[in-house]
């Protein structure tokens, strides 16, 4: 069984720049979360996705949005990028409304 | 506050030695615990979890203990083994944060380094 995917990996940006971030959530799982980690910040949550409705959002300035789509795929977009939003952009997936989050490997966003 | 954090931010012990990895909570309301082992490079992978209406959770090498008496958690793992070595995060989930299992407070995690 597939694990969840991210894509792409690795990515460089530049300031005022816009990215998004693709997430592929292992199959049968309809809850989709998507967490930001910095050495100074550590591991923070961005929102969760569920039915392609936002359940939950984290403490972002609205430059961080994301949707999922009726397959459970879902999509992050940071816009105006800044040195500060270089991160690894991790996002999780589980079957239902609870139970153990699978990460997937991580998207290394680095912004010049 | 929202804060998870973690009593130790290296530790290191010899192979075979049981490891501890405390961990304290600041929110009485949280009713779910996780830790999670991330290795270089990796996203964080479930070790093990434990629900607020128990204190003790055994698997297979580690055990989980909860004090809600004192907001504490730690994560015994036994006779560790070089693959052991990573950062370990402890998370908490409560209905304070949305309810919603899928946001977790991660803790700033604790590098665990193994020496052979």
């Amino acid at each position: 069984k597939a694990g969840v995917t991210q894509t792409p990996r690795y990515l460089i940006k530049t300031r005022g720049q816009q990215v998004t971030l693709s997430c592929s959530p292992i199959s049968g799982h309809r809850s989709v979360s998507w967490y930001q980690q910095t050495p100074g910040q550590g591991l923070q949550f961005l929102f969760e996705y569920f039915s392609e409705t936002q359940r939950n959002k984290g403490n972002f300035p609205g430059r961080f949005s994301g949707r999922q789509f009726s397959n459970s795929r879902s999509e992050m977009n940071v816009s105006t990028l800044e040195l500060g939003d270089s991160a690894l952009y991790l996002c999780a997936s589980r079957r239902g409304n609870t139970g153990e989050l699978f990460f997937g490997e991580g998207s290394r966003l680095t912004v010049l | 506050g929202e804060s998870v954090g973690l009593h130790l931010p290296t530790l290191s012990v010899q192979e075979g030695d049981n490891s501890i990895i405390n961990c304290a909570y600041s929110n009485s309301a949280s009713d779910y615990f996780i830790w999670y082992k991330q290795e270089s490079g990796k996203g964080p992978q479930f070790i093990i979890d434990i629900r607020s209406n128990m204190d003790k959770r055994q698997g297979q090498r580690v055990t989980v203990l909860l004090n809600k008496t004192v907001k504490h958690l730690s994560l015994q793992i036994a006779a560790t083994q070089p693959g052991d070595s990573a950062v370990y995060f402890c998370a908490e989930n409560s209905p304070h944060y949305g309810g919603s299992q899928g946001n977790l407070i991660f803790g700033k995690g604790t590098k665990l380094s193994v020496k052979p």
